[in-house]
This record gives C-alpha cells, structure tokens and sequence, in this order.
C-alpha cells in the first residue's frame, strides 16, 4: 500500500526558510492532491495547503505567502517550504494523500510526521 | 474559517466501555467530516469519512453520525489499542480545519 515518509532538517533558525520533502513509495504520486499538516506542541491539527501533481496549490490564508509546495513526480516525492519561520513554527509537521468522494475530501494516508524546531 | 469544537478535551474509559465523542462545527458542514486516530509517534489514521463511512480496514466498532454542524464519532466497546486521541477535519469550506482532539486513556 501508499507509504509516505517526511525528510528534512529537525533544526532550523529564525527568519530561515523550513524545507521538507515527502517520498511516496508503494504507488503512484500521479493524479492525487498531497498535503502538509502540522501540529505544534500541544496543540491541534492545522491544514497548511495541498498541491496538485499539475502543480496547482491551495494554501490555508494563516500561512500568507510564506509556503509554496512542489511535486517531483520523476521522484514520486513532493516538498514543503515555509520561509520566515519563528518559534510559532515549531510542530510536528506531517504529509499525507488527499482522499476524496461527492461528499468529502480527506487525508489518508499520513506519513509518520517529523518535527522541526524553530531555535537559534 | 470554520471552527471545529470538540467535547470532551479528554476521557477515562475501561476496556469494553461505549465511548463516544463530540464534534460541533461553527457553521453547517452537511457531511463533509472525517475522523481520525492519533497515537504517538505513528501516522494518524483516517477512521471515518464523510460523516459516517468507515474507512476500508477499520474496526467496525468505530461508527460516525451526524450531519450540518454536530458530529459524533462512536466507538462501540473499547479495546486496548483504542486508547489514543482522536481528531475531527471539515472539507467543506478552506481552509479545511480540525477539531482540538479528544484523547482518551485509561
């Protein structure tokens, strides 16, 4: 089955740029949409954006223009970067697959998640 | 943005017991409501799509109901693997938005 797996620096320093990249293995990154999802410490589950293999995006407002997403699909992969960052963007950050029907769009599978701590 | 509101924060159940959980959306939603299963350390596990169908593969002592702003995920009788937090998402409107969680333990 689909098996997604987050990379990347766990360590990054404010005011840089948070870049992670997810490999999708055990099928085709073709004709899905792939999302990032975070979850700071403590905290709930926050939808950061989707990006479709064509290279559309949608991106939730909170994150302005600070994320762009990006498809390989040569790599079956697909990446995330957050410029800017500050302490805020401490979390634990997953991908996932956009699953979707006429009556719901949901995230499944998941990666494991990685956190990224935002510290000097 | 949609507010997803879910009760309660936390609860301690037993082995066996009925469980279920709350989620309450700001506005209506129709269906458009998942369910998930967060452990530490472990991708979160997608249980319930669009308000009631269970995802292929899930127990079915996991049920989902409702419909326009209250939801609630059920879980008939408790096993030990249950024990974990459990998240609502909304897809009707973006941003698409989860509930705070509800962790359930011992």
């Amino acid at each position: 089955q689909v098996q997604l797996q987050e990379s990347g620096p766990g360590l990054v320093k404010p005011s840089e740029t948070l870049s992670l990249t997810c490999t999708v293995s055990g099928g085709s990154i073709s004709s899905y949409r792939w999302s990032w999802i975070r979850q700071p410490p403590g905290k709930g589950l926050e939808w950061i954006g989707f990006v479709y293999t064509s290279g559309n995006t949608n991106y939730n407002p909170s994150f302005k223009s600070r994320v762009t997403t990006s498809v390989d699909t040569s790599k079956n992969q697909f990446s995330l970067h957050l410029n800017s960052v500050t302490a805020a963007d401490t979390a634990v950050y997953y991908c996932a697959r956009v699953g979707y029907s006429t009556s719901s769009d949901w995230f499944d599978p998941w990666g494991q998640g990685t956190l990224v701590t935002v510290s000097s | 943005d949609i507010q997803m509101t879910q009760s309660p924060s936390s609860l301690s159940a037993s082995v066996g017991d009925r469980v279920t959980i709350t989620c309450r959306a700001s506005q209506s939603i129709s269906n458009y409501l998942n369910w998930y299963q967060e452990k530490p350390g472990k991708a979160p596990k997608l249980l319930i799509y669009a308000a009631s169908d269970l995802q292929t593969g899930v127990p079915s002592r996991f049920s989902g109901s409702g419909s326009g702003t209250d939801f609630t995920l059920t879980i008939s009788s408790l096993q030990p693997e249950d024990f974990a937090t459990y998240s609502c998402q909304q897809s009707y409107s973006f941003p698409w938005t989860f509930g705070q969680g509800t962790k359930v333990d011992i």
